[in-house]
């Protein structure tokens, strides 16, 4: 079954806007990572939040956790026309070794 | 001083034909896996093996087998092949087993089958 969510599945925005996207998981985690992924390409780690975390940011990114809700977001700010491209959460449960659970993810496109 | 690379890139054949799919990768890490993207874009995991040895194995028709000669290397052999194997094919390893790694992901292998 499906573990993680996303919302929306699309989303289309100018450049120089924020990008927020919502992730929901179903069971407990360790830890929640993001990951973009390019049309044709394959998925390139963005940022992991462990589940003792409530927030965290890299560069342009800024993620949430909160653990009671099962819920976790992922904003990008200013976005750019490189950001266009396909982001999906993956949830790291706390009885399974390595696997991570992914959503189907939200389809981002940035217009110059 | 590709991380994770894939062979094929593409793949067409024909139902009930046999293939293969090789990954590599020179990252040094234990852990590699096997994902399947279907066409809407879900990834859903179906092997994963951390030093050779299989430690994930999700409810895949056993048609599909991997195998892992060493521990950079995990080819996935389809047997068989069915219209609806039809995918996205996804390789990616990571330094060890634990979920909290991050995981490197090859360029992909698209399979259609005819």
């Amino acid at each position: 079954s499906q573990q993680g969510e996303e919302d929306p599945q699309a989303l289309s925005i100018q450049e120089g806007e924020n990008a927020t996207m919502n992730c929901s998981y179903k069971t407990s985690i360790n830890n929640l990572q993001w990951y973009r992924q390019n049309s044709g390409r394959g998925l390139v780690h963005l940022i992991l939040i462990r589940s003792n975390e409530r927030e965290k940011h890299s560069g342009r990114l800024r993620v949430t956790l909160d653990t009671s809700k099962k819920s976790s977001s992922l904003l990008i700010t200013a976005s750019r026309a490189a950001d266009t491209a396909s982001y999906f959460c993956a949830s790291g449960s706390t009885d399974s070794w390595g696997k991570l659970q992914f959503g189907a993810g939200t389809q981002v496109v940035v217009t110059p | 001083d590709t991380a994770v690379s894939q062979t094929p890139k593409y793949l067409v054949t024909q139902m009930g034909n046999d293939k293969s799919i090789k990954c590599e990768q020179n990252l040094g890490h234990d852990t590699m896996y096997w994902y399947k993207q279907d066409s809407k874009k879900f990834l859903k995991i179906m092997f994963s093996y951390n030093n050779k040895e299989l430690i994930i194995n999700e409810t895949v028709p056993n048609r599909f087998s991997p195998k892992s000669p060493d521990k950079a290397h995990l080819n996935l052999h389809i047997n068989s092949l069915e219209l609806g194997d039809s995918a996205v094919y996804f390789c990616a390893s990571s330094r060890s087993r634990t979920s909290q790694e991050t995981q490197y992901f090859g360029p992909g292998t698209r399979l259609l089958v005819l």
